[in-house]
């Protein structure tokens, strides 16, 4: 079992709908859960960040963690063109070594 | 506050010749790390560096892959000799001091290998 699955897409929806990412861990030390965006030609920038499980708001974005499923998503509202770009989730344990990142789901919003 | 600058942005080279990147991370980030992304895939750690000394290197390919980071600031990432598998973007990504921090990465070396 691989330790981050991620659906790799693509996913196509038109402007203005809601969009919902999601991965799954399969590593319990993981104690830190990213969402990073990126735009071809360009590295990966941070998006959400959380480190409990629960829901984390941030304008049109919202980062919801599930410890005992291992599952975790991101929520986009009245998605836009400008949010096409590949979203990657990204997990941390305590132990001081690097993300682990999935693969990322390309999305793509139509005008 | 200036970002991780790479250099260089493209390189092409034939299979069996040697590449080397560079990377300069913010100001005053201690931990600074190399990625290899693959078309499609995520980044893969390929070397975590805090200040000067490594923390992780267990998926450097060590027998074609160095790197180093001489006075806790630059880095290089070298290939010697390359393969076409090692076709990928190079990401370098620094942070201020490595746990539970946030990463921000350059925009990468885009590596063709022929």
């Amino acid at each position: 079992q691989k330790e981050v699955e991620q659906d790799p897409g693509p996913l196509s929806v038109p402007e203005g709908a809601i969009v919902s990412l999601n991965c799954t861990y399969s590593n319990s030390a993981f104690q830190y859960f990213m969402w990073y965006r990126q735009y071809s030609r360009k590295g990966p920038e941070l998006l959400m960040y959380t480190y409990s499980s629960g829901n984390k708001e941030d304008g049109r974005f919202t980062a919801q963690v599930d410890k005992s499923s291992k599952y975790i998503s991101l929520f986009i509202r009245d998605s836009q063109p400008s949010d096409s770009a590949t979203y990657l989730c990204a997990f941390e344990s305590n132990s001081g070594y690097a993300l682990n990142f999935g693969k990322g789901t390309s999305l793509l919003v139509t005008p | 506050e200036a970002g991780v600058a790479q250099s260089p942005r493209y390189k092409i080279i034939e299979k069996r010749q040697s590449v080397a990147f560079w990377c300069n991370p913010i100001s005053g980030h201690a931990t600074l790390y190399w990625y290899q992304q693959i078309l499609g895939q995520g980044p893969k750690l390929l070397i975590q560096f805090q200040n000067n000394g490594v923390v992780d290197d267990s998926q450097l390919p060590k027998d074609r892959f160095s790197a180093e980071r001489l006075k806790g600031v630059d880095s290089t990432l070298k290939i010697q000799p390359a393969k076409l598998e090692d076709s990928a973007v190079y990401l370098c990504a620094s942070s201020l001091s490595g746990v539970g921090e946030k990463l921000f990465f350059g925009s990468g070396t885009q590596l063709s290998v022929l």
